[in-house]
């Protein structure tokens, strides 16, 4: 079946770099998007990879590696702000989007 | 694990009719299911959030006549395009709270297509 595995929790310091990574199985793949969701609120566009390589929005940077069939989205410059869940989500070759289960971000001071 | 379902993953109407999309949550009970549509490479936009039960309560901007929700039951939750236009045209996504949980889990998506 099509999947993609991330973590479902991880924590960091204020200030520090996290990365969370993301593994997909899908059958055919058209890139992958990263969003942030704070409690409560809806999912918000972080990123998208189509090729693979980094890209880089300010503090966020996403990655991929289609041969690897593998990406990870870096923050930067933790703040207390960033504290969300965080949902990998790749297109398949059906353009329907398959969603990863969400990694909690935990921030402390 | 928990798992959402969405119905159907394609569907192109004629301008004027009206479209039903289905939510399915398959294996846990939702009290809260969440409509969202989306355009290519940009967010989610919060369209209504459903409550098993009672009526949805539609985000700033979203015609409550135009997309009706219905959450019947704790395991679906439908969402109808009245009169639909080509403006219409979009991915439109689920996602379902798990009763007692905090986790949300999303549907695969729906992309209307009005012609």
């Amino acid at each position: 079946g099509q999947s993609l595995e991330q973590p479902s929790e991880v924590t960091a310091v204020e200030g520090a770099i996290v990365q969370i990574n993301c593994t997909y199985q899908t059958s055919g793949f058209y890139g992958l998007s990263w969003y942030q969701q704070h409690d409560g609120g809806a999912p918000t566009f972080l990123s998208y990879n189509g090729l693979d390589g980094l890209e880089e929005t300010g503090r966020f940077s996403s990655f991929l590696s289609r041969s690897d069939s593998y990406g990870y989205l870096l923050l930067q410059e933790l703040q207390m702000k960033d504290s969300a869940s965080y949902f990998c989500a790749g297109w398949d070759s059906n353009y329907q989007l398959i969603w990863g289960a969400g990694t909690k971000l935990i921030i402390k001071p | 694990g928990a798992v959402v379902s969405q119905h159907p993953s394609w569907v192109i109407c004629k301008s004027g009719t009206s479209v039903k999309i289905e939510c399915r949550s398959l294996d846990f009970q939702a009290t809260t299911m969440f409509w969202y549509r989306q355009f290519p490479k940009q967010s989610l936009m919060l369209m209504a959030t459903s409550n098993e039960g009672s009526k949805a309560t539609y985000e700033q901007g979203v015609e409550k006549d135009k997309f009706l929700i219905n959450h019947a039951s704790l395991t679906l939750s439908t969402l109808t395009v009245t009169s639909a236009h080509p403006e219409d045209s979009s991915f439109y996504i689920c996602s379902a709270a798990k009763q007692g949980g905090d986790t949300i889990y999303f549907g695969e998506g729906s992309w209307l297509t009005v012609v």
